[in-house]
């Protein structure tokens, strides 16, 4: 158990479907972020979030909105997705005011897009 | 550009020591960080180097070559336990107000009886 948790831990959904990845960070930290993990592939980072403002935006397809309500909750709202989005969506939090910054992982949500 | 190389596989026997490279070229190098990541679980944080030298944590030590873009990570006395992948991140000041991380493939560990 890291103090970060994702919800669902396992999604299907077709390519016409809206829905929504949710992550709660239990660490009092003030920074959020999601990443892509794509089987054979580094992770990829999609979004970032310091004290509730996007800081970073990775060249992510406008079908991923984030949404960061605030410093505990992070979204990731999803729409038209294609099948190649299929991948482990990971969340992760930090103190960026402590050294060394390390992040702490959700354990993921799992997405298949048929 | 930013680059982090590291092996894709690698197999062990219980009881042994192995040690995982991890080569990077960035442009704004601050800190290189170690994660074990079971299957179909989050990554954990094993370490952090910043500075030249070997940083030991119990069986697990870290050791950084900013000069050679050089990391690697030692397992000593292996536990079938041990079997899962270990990126290898690095804090590029390049990427993003605080450094934003870029990770390597992973090397996925196995570990043998």
């Amino acid at each position: 158990e890291t103090g970060v948790t994702q919800t669902p831990r396992h999604l299907v959904m077709g390519m016409t479907n809206k829905k929504s990845l949710k992550c709660e960070q239990h660490l009092g930290h003030n920074a959020m972020y999601w990443y892509k993990q794509s089987a054979k592939k580094p992770l990829e980072l999609m979004f970032v979030y310091n004290f509730k403002e996007q800081t970073e935006n990775n060249s992510v397809p406008s079908r991923f909105s984030p949404e960061c309500p605030n410093s505990s909750h992070l979204f990731l709202h999803l729409h038209t997705l294609q099948p190649e989005d299929s991948a482990l969506y990971l969340c992760a939090s930090s103190q960026i005011s402590t050294s060394p910054y390390e992040q702490y992982f959700g354990p993921g949500t799992r997405l298949t897009v048929t | 550009g930013q680059n982090i190389d590291q092996p894709t596989e690698m197999t062990a026997t219980e009881g042994a020591i192995v040690q995982i490279n991890c080569t990077y070229q960035t442009s704004g190098f601050n800190g290189l960080f170690w994660y074990q990541q079971h299957a179909g679980e989050a990554p954990t944080f094993l370490s952090y180097n910043v500075l030249d030298g070997l940083e030991e944590k119990g069986r697990f030590s870290s050791f950084l070559s900013r000069s050679k873009g050089y990391s690697y990570l030692l397992l000593k006395e292996l536990q079938m336990k041990d079997s899962a992948s270990y990126l290898c991140a690095v804090r590029d000041l390049g990427r993003g107000s605080q450094g934003n991380l870029i990770f390597g493939k992973g090397t996925k560990l196995s570990v043998k009886p």
